[in-house]
């Protein structure tokens, strides 16, 4: 059971343009959510997160949208540069309890120059 | 600050071999984890540990296992080492403060044949 679904493994956009990332979840128990940007060869590097308090939050270029009835968030890029092309996961988890990330299967963006 | 390490880099082993992947963090933080992604997934948590002394299994515990005798090292032992086996291994860490982003590790890029 995918709890966590990134449904589109790749996305390519020209640089300068907006780069829109989807991420599902099934479980309501889920309270914090995490996008990671990983590139070929390291480790994942966190991105942006976003408390289920909130429904957007932003960090220059990057911001994460929450809707919390459909299950649903999405990070946008704007506007989008080449060196952010990368494998971006979103993650979930529960602040208090379980001390468990549950990722996405990772979405690969191309920024095309 | 090193961040997180991890040792080897790569690991080629022989069906029925043994070996212990080294985590490391220098950031004082309580909790540790190990994933595994395979390709064109996302991570797999494999293990974690909330403290030194203290450790849990995640989604996928077979064939491994790990001890956290001190803050900052949570080695990964695998024993008889399957193909199954074969996949990116990543370490994390973070604080046990109330935002919950995960620092990660290189990775260890590991093939049983």
């Amino acid at each position: 059971d995918q709890q966590v679904k990134q449904n589109s493994p790749s996305l390519s956009v020209q640089e300068g343009r907006i780069s829109i990332l989807n991420c599902d979840y099934t479980n309501s128990m889920f309270d914090y959510f995490l996008w990671y940007k990983k590139y070929p060869a390291e480790g994942p590097t966190f991105l942006i997160s976003i408390s289920s308090i909130k429904d957007k939050n932003e960090d220059g270029r990057f911001t994460v949208f929450l809707n919390k009835s459909a299950k649903h968030l999405s990070l946008h890029i704007v506007p989008s540069q080449p060196g952010d092309s990368a494998v971006y996961f979103c993650a979930a988890t529960r602040v208090s309890g379980t001390y468990k990330y549950i990722f996405g299967t990772g979405t690969r963006l191309k920024v095309l120059a | 600050n090193a961040g997180v390490t991890q040792t080897p880099k790569f690991r080629i082993l022989k069906i029925g071999q043994s070996m212990t992947l080294q985590c490391a963090q220098d950031m004082n933080h309580n909790y540790m984890y190990w994933y595994r992604q395979d390709p064109g997934m996302g991570l797999k948590l494999i293990y974690y540990s909330v403290g030194a002394g203290i450790t849990d299994k995640g989604e996928v515990p077979n064939g491994y296992n790990v001890s956290r005798s001190t803050t900052e090292d949570f080695p990964l032992r695998l024993e008889l080492a399957a193909p199954s086996q074969t996949s990116v291994y990543f370490c994390a860490s973070r604080t046990s403060g109330r935002m919950p982003e995960q620092y990660f590790g290189p990775g260890t890029r590991l093939t049983v044949t």
